[in-house]
């Protein structure tokens, strides 16, 4: 089962940082947190992941709170092809697979 | 075109009937994923590869599916006798099992429609 809750859909106005919340209450030490979106019709798509420190990359940032129980994706700038579906996954370290719940559905609106 | 490929993207067959699905990883990925996904949830574990071994394999996958990658290359995944809940997009990932992300390149999947 996904180890994670995610609101099931946001709003983002184009142009404004898109902020998606997680909540991974029961992570673990050797668990990282890996955030994947999918845009209709396509396989899923790896934006970025962390373990304790905030991570930033060219998509996107990722804010991890000091207990670890909860993160936030940001998109900056969100634009409409941002608009996806959006999954925060809890991956042990030393495995590649990954358990994905249902994610947050985030529509970009002009 | 470097990604993962997956063929046919698209089947519709009847109950009752055989389908097998393809997937080309990318060149050198040793892990190879299949996924299955239903209309508005996440995709679901099926089974991973590492080269030619089948090293775990979900609940989900019952006797009616087979996957093999004979030469640690190229996969297949047969659904035998299909069903109406076999309707659902087939996604298949690799990775190069050494990345520094841990990232899995998925394809853009098989949808099938059993009717």
């Amino acid at each position: 089962d996904a180890k994670t809750t995610q609101p099931p859909s946001m709003d983002c106005a184009e142009g404004r940082a898109a902020n998606l919340p997680c909540n991974h209450s029961t992570i673990s030490g050797n668990e990282y947190v890996y955030w994947y979106r999918q845009i209709h019709s396509q396989g899923p798509q790896y934006i970025i992941h962390g373990l304790k420190n905030n991570e930033t990359n060219e998509m996107a940032s990722l804010i991890i709170t000091e207990d670890r129980k909860s993160s936030t994706l940001i998109l900056p700038h969100a634009t409409l092809r941002d608009t996806a579906v959006y999954y925060c996954i809890v991956r042990p370290i030393g495995t590649d697979k990954l358990i994905f719940g249902t994610g947050t559905r985030l529509q970009v609106f002009p | 075109d470097t990604g993962v490929s997956q063929d046919p993207r698209h089947k519709i067959t009847k109950r009752g009937q055989n389908v097998t699905f393809r997937c080309d990883p990318i060149s050198e990925h040793n892990r190879l994923y299949w996924y299955r996904q239903t209309l508005g949830q996440g995709p679901e574990f099926l089974t991973y590869f590492q080269n030619e071994a089948q090293l775990e394999k979900s609940r989900l996958l019952s006797d009616r599916f087979s996957a093999e990658r004979p030469k640690g290359s190229f996969s297949t995944l047969e659904i035998q006798r299909t069903e109406q809940g076999d309707s659902a997009m087939y996604l298949c990932a690799s990775s190069p099992g050494t990345s520094n992300t841990g990232e899995l390149f998925f394809g853009e999947g098989s949808r099938l429609t059993v009717l």
